[in-house]
């Protein structure tokens, strides 16, 4: 039980165009996501966290209009790199927890490259 | 706010040597505990959990006890496989407003089990 997946797990694009990546919880239904960001060798730096159905809530530093993220279903978030740009290049991962509970189940991660 | 510190790798050993990988942690209140998992280029696995002081969170043969009076949560195996090799993530929850848990991690100790 608490599958997450994530869809792409590897993107490449071109400088300025826009993606978007799905976090999927396959058994269970999240009322909570979680979106990270991942430099090689280092930490997972949380970038935002979405209740279905509401606004997601930015860290601070974290660009609303960049990072668009849409939580509209308990089972699915994605997470939109608008304008991407070679600095945009990370690993994403997700995370999604039921009911807000403290345990969150990690998906795979999309590794992302902007050219 | 709330920080976790673990120990600095790279943890090189032989397969069957005793592992401690240590962590500490900063909290108000009375968080949760958690050692996550992430094998190469994948995304973050639950290893273990400890929601209470003197629990003890066990999984895979790895053990690691919430230690309240030395705000510890040192993770132990007794006999490293191979297999084992991986980076571990030391994380503590905390409530972060209404039902929403956030984690905060610690670095990531790597980890490098040689035959």
């Amino acid at each position: 039980g608490a599958v997450v997946s994530q869809h792409p797990s590897r993107v490449i694009c071109k400088s300025g165009t826009s993606v978007k990546i799905e976090c999927r919880s396959l058994d269970f239904q999240a009322t909570t996501m979680f979106w990270y960001r991942q430099f090689p060798k280092q930490s997972l730096m949380l970038m935002a966290t979405s209740n279905e159905g509401s606004k997601a809530t930015y860290e601070q530093g974290v660009e609303k209009d960049k990072f668009l993220i849409n939580h509209a279903s308990l089972t699915l978030s994605t997470l939109t790199v608008t304008s991407a740009h070679p600095e945009d290049s990370s690993f994403y991962i997700c995370s999604a927890t039921d009911r807000g509970w403290e345990t969150q189940y990690f998906g795979p991660g999309t590794r992302l490259l902007v050219l | 706010g709330n920080s976790v510190t673990q120990m600095e790798g790279p943890v090189t050993l032989s397969e069957e040597a005793f592992l401690t990988i240590n962590c500490t942690y900063t909290a108000t209140g009375y968080p949760s505990l958690f050692w996550y998992v992430q094998y190469p280029g994948e995304g973050l696995q639950l290893l273990l959990k400890a929601t209470k002081a003197d629990d003890k969170g066990s999984n895979k043969g790895f053990e690691a006890t919430y230690r309240k009076e030395t705000t510890s949560f040192h993770l132990e195996k007794g006999s490293v496989q191979v297999s084992d090799s991986a980076v571990y993530f030391c994380a503590l929850s905390a409530n972060s407003g209404g039902s929403n848990y956030k984690l905060t991690f610690g670095k990531g100790t790597l980890l490098t089990v040689n035959p």
